[in-house]
């Protein structure tokens, strides 16, 4: 099984401020997926394939990465980003999801 | 417009069974795959088993000995059946579209209690 180790566990940025959050896996996957998930909510679809951002996903989002090292970075910090991001690898079964880094702003 | 939705009673008690509904509308299950994913109260989330477009099945090997899924492509409908539940278990179920996980249900809260 490979396990998704996602960092910071929690986070608070102020408006404006540049955000990565990293997602480390235990071994090699070929891509990886990112969720944002807002309390009370079903997780969305957001960054697929490493880079690709969802539809409707603002231009301020971007994914990056290769192998076991994977991030979601957010250019400026916007109060509607404030949610609980998960990674997701589907190259081998099990699928696993990171356990989550909740963002939080200043 | 692709909708998922879950359905099952809110309250099991231990030791008992859990029976879930997704149903699927607006794509057909002979072409499309899907899983069902928990999330306990406060916690992260386990993906738990799929079925895929062609009626087969995968699952998580951590609770692979006490869970089947199953579907009802006539009605668009996938079942998920775990035995032996326990407090453990008390968490919100999602059904999602496999592949992209870009179609989520909007979950069922399922409480393990006596």
């Amino acid at each position: 099984e490979i396990v998704l180790t996602q960092s910071p566990t929690t986070m608070a940025a102020s408006p404006g401020e540049k955000v990565t959050l990293n997602c480390l896996a235990s071994s090699s996957v070929s891509y990886m997926n990112w969720y944002q998930q807002k309390s009370g909510a079903s997780p969305k679809l957001w960054i697929y394939g490493t880079s690709n951002l969802a539809s409707g996903v603002p231009n301020r989002f971007s994914g990056s990465g290769s192998g076991t090292s994977y991030s979601l970075t957010i250019s400026s910090m916007e109060a509607e980003d404030v949610a609980t991001y998960y990674c997701l690898q589907l190259s081998s079964y099990p699928l696993t999801f990171g356990s989550g880094t909740k963002l939080e702003i200043k | 417009q692709v909708q998922l939705k879950e359905s099952g009673p809110g309250l099991v008690q231990p030791s008992q069974t859990l029976s879930l509904t997704c149903t699927v509308s607006g794509l057909s299950l002979t072409s499309n795959s899907v899983s069902w994913i928990r999330q306990p109260p406060g916690k992260g989330l386990e993906w738990m088993g799929v079925i895929w477009s062609n009626g087969g099945t995968d699952y998580n090997s951590a609770i692979k000995s006490r869970l089947s899924i199953s579907r009802d492509t006539s009605k668009s409908q996938v079942f998920l059946k775990m035995n032996s539940l326990q407090t453990e278990d008390t968490a919100m179920y999602f059904c999602a579209l496999t592949g992209y996980f870009d179609y989520w249900g909007q979950g069922v809260m399922v409480t393990v209690s006596s």
